[in-house]
C-alpha cells in the first residue's frame, strides 16, 4: 500500500471506551501529525512527531494520548471521551530535512463518534 | 501567530463558470503556501502549493499565485466542472520547536451545479 493509510475508517465508542486509531506511513518520512477535523471549527494540529520525538502538544485533553514507535507509525490512544470529542482524526506525514519545510501528505482519516 | 483567512463560503457556481477562492496570509517570515481539496468522505489531498514569492502553483487546472505584496494566494480557475465540488484550504507552513506547522483557514465549500 502507498501514501498515507488510517484505520479504522470508522469508530464509535462510548465515553468509557478505550480504543486506538493508527496511522502508517509508506512514504519514507520522519515526522508525523494528528490533526482533528471537528464540523465548526479550522483543522487543529494536536500533535507532532519529529524522528519519533514529540515536539507538539497543542494543549490537547490527555484523554489523548499519542504514541509513536517508529517513523512509519503512529497511534491515538483515546479513553474516556466525551461526545465533543466527534470529529474527523487526520493523520499526516512529512520528510524534516534541515530547516526546509516540506509538503505534508494526508490520510483519509477516522470518523470518531462518541456517544 | 501565523494565520489564513479565506472566503466565507460556500460557493455555488454553474459548471464552465470562473472560479476564485480568496486567501489572505499573516506570517512573520517568509511561509510556504498550500492549497489542499478535501472531497466528500475523504482526507486532505495537496492541490498545490508555492515556496516562495512570485512563484505559481498549479494543478489540474487550478492555479495560484504567491503574492507578497497582497500577502493574498487566491486559488482560481477558468472553467470548473461538477467533479470540483469539494472543501478548499488554504494553508501557510512554518518551522516552530524543530517540526513544521501547517495552519489552515476555515475552508470554503464548492459545489459546482451542472
Amino acid at each position: 500500500e502507498t501514501g498515507v493509510t488510517q484505520t479504522p475508517r470508522h469508530l464509535v465508542m462510548g465515553m468509557t471506551n478505550k480504543k486506538s486509531l493508527k496511522c502508517e506511513q509508506h512514504l519514507g518520512h520522519n515526522a508525523m501529525y494528528w490533526y482533528k477535523q471537528s464540523a465548526k471549527k479550522p483543522l487543529e494540529l494536536m500533535f507532532v512527531y519529529s524522528l519519533e520525538e514529540r515536539v507538539e502538544n497543542n494543549s490537547v485533553p490527555s484523554r489523548f494520548s499519542p504514541e509513536c514507535p517508529n517513523s512509519s507509525h503512529l497511534f491515538l490512544h483515546l479513553h474516556t471521551l466525551q461526545p465533543e470529542d466527534s470529529a474527523l482524526y487526520l493523520c499526516a506525514s512529512s520528510l524534516r530535512r534541515g530547516g526546509v519545510a516540506d509538503t505534508q501528505y494526508f490520510g483519509p482519516g477516522t470518523r470518531l463518534t462518541v456517544l | 501567530g501565523d494565520s489564513v483567512t479565506q472566503m466565507e463560503g460556500p460557493v455555488t457556481l454553474s459548471e464552465e463558470a470562473f472560479l476564485t477562492i480568496n486567501c489572505t496570509y499573516t506570517a512573520t517570515g517568509y511561509p510556504s503556501l498550500f492549497w489542499y481539496v478535501q472531497y466528500p468522505g475523504e482526507g486532505l489531498q495537496l492541490l498545490l502549493k508555492a515556496t516562495k514569492a512570485d512563484d505559481k502553483g498549479s494543478n489540474k487546472g487550478f492555479e495560484a499565485t504567491y503574492r507578497k505584496e497582497t500577502t493574498s494566494f487566491h486559488l482560481e480557475k477558468g472553467s470548473v466542472q461538477v467533479s470540483d465540488s469539494a472543501v478548499y484550504f488554504c494553508a501557510l507552513i512554518f518551522w516552530g520547536e524543530g517540526a513544521q506547522k501547517l495552519v489552515f483557514g476555515q475552508g470554503t465549500r464548492l459545489t459546482i451545479n451542472p
